[in-house]
């Protein structure tokens, strides 16, 4: 089975800085995904790694250790409508689907 | 995730009644995906069909769900006899098949289902 771990809330100020971490056990692996999730609404892609190290994409950022089943992504600069819930989800290797943390809620305060 | 359509939004149906949801992939995606969330929790996945084939339904329940992704037209997740318990957000979601970054899945807004 898989098992994909991340915190369940955390709490920041608008203008600050949030890193969501993520481990993983997984039968396999061929890349690492986080998605954003407003309440209400459908996953929107964020961020994809496949190669160790740190992946850069205007105010957030995505970090991976394969050999640690490590990720966290990081949020700069928050504003309020980072307020989101935050999945990992983790492709295994010879498979498509992916498999989902149970998602970090964010809650962004002035 | 422009490009994934789905549908009903939402859907109200009485217990014992069929819920049938719709999803037409993304253009030029051939891989169709189907997850359902409940209330204050994770994505869980349900089926992985390519046009005409099942390829992996671990995630369906045994009964009373079944999907289809025909050769034309989008793809169907049917759910017969509803029970409170499948009150959840359905959502589909495609993807090319190709390798690597170009092989990330993309959602549709979701169905979300009430069963009352």
């Amino acid at each position: 089975g898989q098992n994909i771990d991340q915190p369940t809330e955390m709490t920041a100020t608008e203008g600050a800085i949030v890193q969501i971490n993520c481990t993983y056990q997984t039968s396999g692996f061929n890349g690492l995904f986080w998605y954003q999730q407003h309440a209400g609404e459908a996953p929107t892609f964020l961020s994809y790694n496949v190669l160790d190290g740190l992946e850069e994409k205007g105010r957030f950022s995505s970090f991976l250790s394969r050999s640690k089943g490590y990720s966290y992504l990081l949020l700069k600069e928050l504003q309020m409508k980072d307020s989101a819930s935050y999945l990992c989800a983790v492709r295994p290797s010879n498979d498509y689907k992916l498999s989902f943390g149970a998602g970090t809620t964010v809650t962004v305060r002035a | 995730n422009a490009g994934v359509m789905q549908n009903p939004r939402h859907l109200v149906r009485r217990r014992g009644q069929e819920a049938r949801l719709r999803c037409s992939p993304m253009k030029g995606h051939s891989h169709v995906y189907w997850y359902r969330q409940l209330p204050e929790e994770g994505l869980k996945f349900m089926v992985y069909l390519q046009k005409e084939n099942i390829i992996d339904e671990s995630g369906m329940p045994k009964e009373r769900f079944s999907a289809e992704f025909p050769k034309e037209g989008p793809s169907i997740l049917r759910i017969q006899q509803v029970v409170r318990g499948d009150s959840a957000a359905y959502f589909c979601a495609s993807s090319s098949g190709q390798g690597g970054s170009g092989n990330t899945i993309y959602f549709g807004e979701g169905s979300w289902l009430t069963v009352v």
